[in-house]
């Protein structure tokens, strides 16, 4: 069975300053990673995904996570936040070979102006 | 076109109401699911389909019926649902069923359903 965890439901973070969102994992094998993000009343959008190529995953709107697997963790960060990166925040794991997406609880982001 | 469509967007129903959500994507995508996501939780997978073939029910009440009528549509068919069923319910596809490298599941917009 595979799980992840998102450390913080909540993260206020002013414009300009860097966002952090933390994930963990556990998986009896190495898993995909995914991070999605839903703005207010919408569906989710993938932000970026880890397949097991490179350990550094670059997304859109200018985030990246980093896959470290001896931490078992998938943290996703933004140099720079924007107004407009306010949201809901959910990272999901899927076995290789999967047909089964399992998210976290989310992180919902606040931006400061 | 990356787009997964919902209607309605809105639905209140009454207990004793039949209704239907409807999904529509035009990706040529075998794979569609259904999810259901309660407010400020993530969302919990509830049917897969995949060539048009039921391939995993998350032990749903049959309450929920789901159908995929070609492979565009998805439907999911309501019937005495219950207050606690309203949530957000998304519709995803992808190409073919599971997470491989260039497999990404493309989620819908939802429907907002209420249950009175």
């Amino acid at each position: 069975a595979q799980s992840v965890t998102q450390l913080g439901s909540h993260v206020s973070v002013s414009e300009g300053a860097l966002v952090l969102l933390r994930c963990n994992y556990s998986s009896s094998v190495p898993p995909y990673l995914f991070w999605y993000v839903q703005y207010p009343n919408q569906g989710l959008q993938l932000l970026l995904k880890y397949t097991s190529a490179a350990t550094l995953v670059k997304g859109i709107n200018g985030f990246e996570a980093e896959f470290k697997k001896s931490e078992t963790s998938f943290h996703l960060t933004k140099p720079s936040a924007h107004m407009s990166d306010a949201a809901e925040y959910f990272c999901a794991v899927s076995p290789p070979a999967g047909n089964k997406l399992t998210f976290g609880g989310g992180t919902r982001v606040l931006v400061k102006p | 076109d990356t787009e997964v469509t919902q209607t309605p967007k809105h639905l209140v129903m009454g207990m004793t109401n039949k209704k239907s959500l409807k999904c529509e994507q035009h990706m040529g995508h075998r794979a569609m699911y259904w999810y259901k996501q309660k407010a400020k939780k993530p969302p919990e997978l509830m049917f897969v389909y995949s060539y048009e073939k039921l391939s995993i029910n998350e032990s749903v009440p049959s309450r929920f019926s789901p159908e995929c009528p070609n492979s565009s549509l998805l439907n999911l068919h309501l019937h005495a649902l219950q207050p606690e069923d309203s949530a957000l319910y998304l519709c995803a596809s992808s190409q073919v069923l599971g997470s491989g490298p260039g497999n990404t599941i493309y989620f819908g917009e939802g429907s907002w359903l209420t249950v009175v």
